[in-house]
Formats: C-alpha cells, sequence, structure tokens
C-alpha cells in the first residue's frame, strides 16, 4: 500500500538555526499538508499546500515557517530560526482529493523535531 | 469556535469485547469526519470516515455513528485485539467557508487487556 514517507525521522537543533523537514507523498495525490503534534496534546494544523501554492494556513504557521515543493515528488517544511517551542512531531500527510471533498489525509509517521 | 473533545481519555478492554470511543463536536457546520489511529512512535492512521448525510457506516471491524442532533460520533470496535490498543482520534472539517484544515480531538487511549 502507498504511504507517506518523512524524512530524517528524528532532528536535533540548536535555538536559531534553520531546519528542513522532508517528505514524500503518496505519488498520485495532489494535496499536501503539515500538521504538528507537541508531546500528549492534540494534532494541530499548520498548513494546507495544493497547485504549488498554500491554499491555507493556522495561526501557528508564521513567518518563520515555509513550505515548498522542489520536485515532482518532495514536499518540504522549513523553519528559518528554530525556538524552543517548535519541539515536536512534525507530521505531512497528503490526499488524493480536497478534503472538502471528502477525501481523507494519509499520514507519514512523522520527524520528531527537538530544539536545544 | 474550534471544539473537537472526547468524553473518556482512557479506555481499557478485555480481548474480545468491543470497545466504543466517543467524540463530541461543537461546530454545527462540519461536514466530514474521520477516525484516526495513531500508535506509539506513528502518525495517524486513517481508519474510517463518514460524511454529515450519513448517520452509520461500516468497515472491517469497525462502526462509525453519527448523531448529528446532539453533534456526537462514536468509533464501535468489535471483537478488540491487543493490536488495536493505540490513541484514537476524531477529526472533522468544517466544511463551509472552503477550509481544508481538519481539527483533531484529544484522543482516547485504547488498552486490550489479554
Amino acid at each position: 500500500e502507498p504511504e507517506v514517507t518523512q524524512t530524517p525521522s528524528h532532528q536535533v537543533t540548536q535555538m536559531g538555526q534553520e531546519v528542513i523537514l522532508r517528505c514524500v507523498p503518496i505519488s498520485n495525490h495532489l494535496y499536501f499538508y503539515w500538521y504538528r503534534q507537541i508531546l500528549g496534546q492534540k494534532v494541530e494544523f499548520l498548513v494546507s499546500f495544493y497547485n504549488n501554492e498554500i491554499s491555507e494556513k493556522s495561526e501557528i504557521f508564521d513567518d518563520q515557517f515555509s513550505v515548498e515543493r522542489p520536485d515532482g515528488s518532495n514536499f518540504t517544511l522549513k523553519i528559518r530560526s528554530t525556538k524552543l517551542e517548535d519541539s515536536a512531531m512534525y507530521f505531512c500527510a497528503s490526499s488524493e482529493n480536497a478534503v472538502l471533498n471528502n477525501s481523507p489525509l494519509h499520514f507519514g509517521n512523522g520527524t520528531r523535531l527537538t530544539v536545544t | 469556535g474550534e471544539s473537537v473533545g472526547l468524553h473518556l481519555p482512557t479506555l481499557s478492554v478485555q480481548e474480545g469485547d468491543n470497545s466504543i470511543i466517543n467524540c463530541a463536536y461543537s461546530n454545527s457546520a462540519s461536514d466530514y469526519f474521520i477516525w484516526y489511529k495513531q500508535e506509539s512512535g506513528k502518525g495517524p492512521q486513517f481508519i474510517i470516515d463518514i460524511r454529515s448525510n450519513m448517520d452509520k457506516r461500516q468497515g472491517q471491524r469497525v462502526t462509525v455513528l453519527l448523531n448529528k442532533t446532539v453533534k456526537h460520533l462514536s468509533l464501535q470496535i468489535a471483537a478488540t485485539q491487543p493490536g488495536d490498543s493505540a490513541v484514537y482520534f476524531c477529526a472533522e472539517n468544517f466544511g463551509q467557508g472552503g477550509s481544508e484544515k481538519l481539527v483533531f480531538g484529544k484522543g482516547t487511549k485504547l488498552t486490550v487487556n489479554p
């Protein structure tokens, strides 16, 4: 069964450093997302991406965050200057169609980001 | 406001019993709901979904019930197995306004005792 893959599984970085989290969505999917989960808390929406542009973003997704689809297979999340509170699990997801059209999201296994 | 919550944070059942996990949602505009299972160290795994024009949907060993009158969603797992032990999240899509995001509940931890 096709799956969303994320790398690395664990990233440790120092406060103020830039990190790039990478994702390979399911190949025939057109909609891409990033969510995060702080330890023991809910899964929170960050951003959705379609047709090479951001379609929706949350209040969490400030100017320190950016997303990119640099080629036909990868989808990346960049945090420009990491803060301690950015420590969380970051999940990439993709869907064949829009959630609005009742298309479920399929998630990767996440990247655990630890900011020290 | 955005509020998707769960009545029970933990649920412990015996292997072979049926499990029922509940979820309350507050946004009457929500028109699509999904149940996810999250095992330790893994991402949310899609289990089953339901649209707001339905009140019941069945999958393999799982059934989702939707009661729009009281804004309640439940996941029933038949003949629960040790492999079902995980945290279960409900998620909703508000639909109206063109929102693409899913809003997740807090999660219920299901423990299956052998």
